[in-house]
């Protein structure tokens, strides 16, 4: 069965140091995976998108990488604050006719301390 | 500037009583999405559609219904609700892969 993993428990870690979150999956084969924030009590918020074919992309404090062999990708903020402190979602497509429905791991909930 | 909102934010309902969650979109996207998400379980899609007159079930869509009469509004109805539907639920719409949320409903079925 298709899984998507991500880490249940949360990161924690000091402001001003990169925060590396991990995005496993199995029996999938995405045309793109992204990333999204989510803060408490409200929806997931777009983030970065990253295509099959490219290994990294960079926005910002945020670099996404994409190893289709491996089947990961990691999601790295540098200088991270505490304002960065939320969590983290993975999503990859799961294309049905045509579009593209995300279906989203568990999340890793970030904590970044001052 | 165009949104996706969510109606009502919270609501109570008793078990055995049909309840329709709104979700309407300024967006003009064709695919349009429920989810709900619980502890221990993350985001899991319940119907999705791509656009007026399209509905499709999601894994998790035993209990509700949607229809889609126009672009705007994705309804979510629970035929009967249970105990178990008690949930955070997430509306989404997407005009390509980003897919943009709204602000969720957190529904208790007693």
């Amino acid at each position: 069965s298709q899984k998507i993993e991500q880490n249940s428990e949360a990161l924690n870690i000091q402001e001003g140091k990169t925060a590396t979150l991990t995005c496993n999956y199995t029996n999938y084969s995405p045309a793109y995976l992204q990333w999204y924030r989510q803060d408490p009590g409200r929806g997931p918020v777009f983030l970065l998108l990253i295509r099959e074919n490219e290994k990294e992309k960079r926005k910002e404090r945020l670099k996404v990488t994409f190893d289709t062999t491996l089947k990961q990708s990691l999601f790295h903020i540098t200088a991270s604050q505490p304002a960065d402190s939320a969590t983290y979602l993975c999503a990859l497509d799961n294309m049905r006719r045509g579009s593209y429905i995300p279906t989203f791991g568990r999340g890793t909930s970030l904590i970044v301390h001052p | 500037d165009a949104e996706i909102t969510q109606s009502p934010r919270h609501k109570i309902t008793e078990t055995g009583r049909q309840v329709t969650l709104a979700c309407h979109q300024t967006w003009n996207h064709n695919n349009m999405f429920w989810y709900r998400q619980d502890l221990g379980h993350g985001l899991r899609l319940i119907h999705y559609s791509y656009g007026v007159q399209d509905t499709n079930k999601g894994e998790v869509s035993d209990g509700y219904s949607v229809s889609r009469s126009n672009t705007e509004d994705l309804p979510l109805t629970l035929e009967s609700a249970a105990s178990s539907q008690t949930s955070v639920y997430f509306c989404a719409s997407s005009g390509g892969a980003e897919a943009f949320f709204g602000q969720g409903t957190r529904l208790t079925v007693v």
